[in-house]
């Protein structure tokens, strides 16, 4: 069964810092591994990835996978506190298309 | 607004109702997913839909649940005689069928549902 870990759980920092978020994965024959930032809403989709080693950025936010070892990182540099939000981790599997997804590490940035 | 749009937004109901809930994906979508948010926890899948085939069930959904696509486009999601566990955010999302991008799905506003 796949199963999907993100650490830490909730994390408090000033703006202008830059975090890291963790997520593990395990899943049957990985296909991608998403990023989404959920405030009281729904998610919001960041980025997917499917090959290891390969950065993706989009301004302020980073994400890489290492396909060896089973794990992404999501990056914020010089965050604000718009930042402020859950991040959601999900992976899939080849034969399936369904998201499993974490439990999200709840950030918060305070002025 | 051309996002994935739920109706209705929140939901109230007694014990032993039925409910029914509106999904309409972003419109040049062919694959649309409901997943079901507990508080503190990530979505978890319910059901997919390619065009109007349900092609996966969770074991989550038990025999009174029931979704249907009946034209490929709107979806609905229906729970039976609803019992107070079924409080939870119900959400619908919608993706490509494009090799490459299947996977990036986006996601409605949800709808919250409260059994009393």
């Amino acid at each position: 069964e796949d199963k999907v870990v993100q650490s830490p759980l909730s994390l408090v920092v000033h703006e202008g810092d830059t975090v890291t978020l963790n997520c593990s994965y395990e899943v049957t024959n990985f296909r991608s591994l998403l990023w989404y930032k959920q405030e009281k809403k729904a998610p919001t989709f960041l980025f997917m990835l499917t090959s290891s080693g390969i950065e993706k950025k989009s301004g302020r936010l980073s994400s890489i996978l290492d396909k060896k070892e089973l794990f992404s990182i999501l990056n914020i540099t010089a965050t604000q506190t718009g930042d402020s939000a859950v991040y959601l981790c999900a992976d899939s599997g080849a034969g399936s298309y369904q998201l499993t997804f974490g439990k999200g590490t709840k950030l918060s940035v305070i002025p | 607004d051309t996002g994935v749009s739920q109706d209705p937004r929140h939901k109230i109901t007694k014990r032993g109702q039925n409910v029914t809930f509106r999904c309409d994906p972003i419109s040049e979508h062919n694959r649309l997913y409901w997943y079901r948010q507990t508080l503190g926890q990530g979505p978890e899948f319910l059901t997919y839909f390619q065009n109007e085939a349900q092609l996966e069930k969770s074991r989550l959904l038990s025999d009174r649940f029931s979704a249907e696509r009946p034209k490929g486009s709107f979806s609905t999601l229906e729970i039976q005689r609803t019992e107070q566990g079924d409080s939870a955010m119900y959400l619908c999302a919608s993706s490509f069928g494009l090799a490459g991008r299947r996977n990036e799905q986006f996601f409605g506003p949800g709808t919250r549902l409260t059994v009393l």
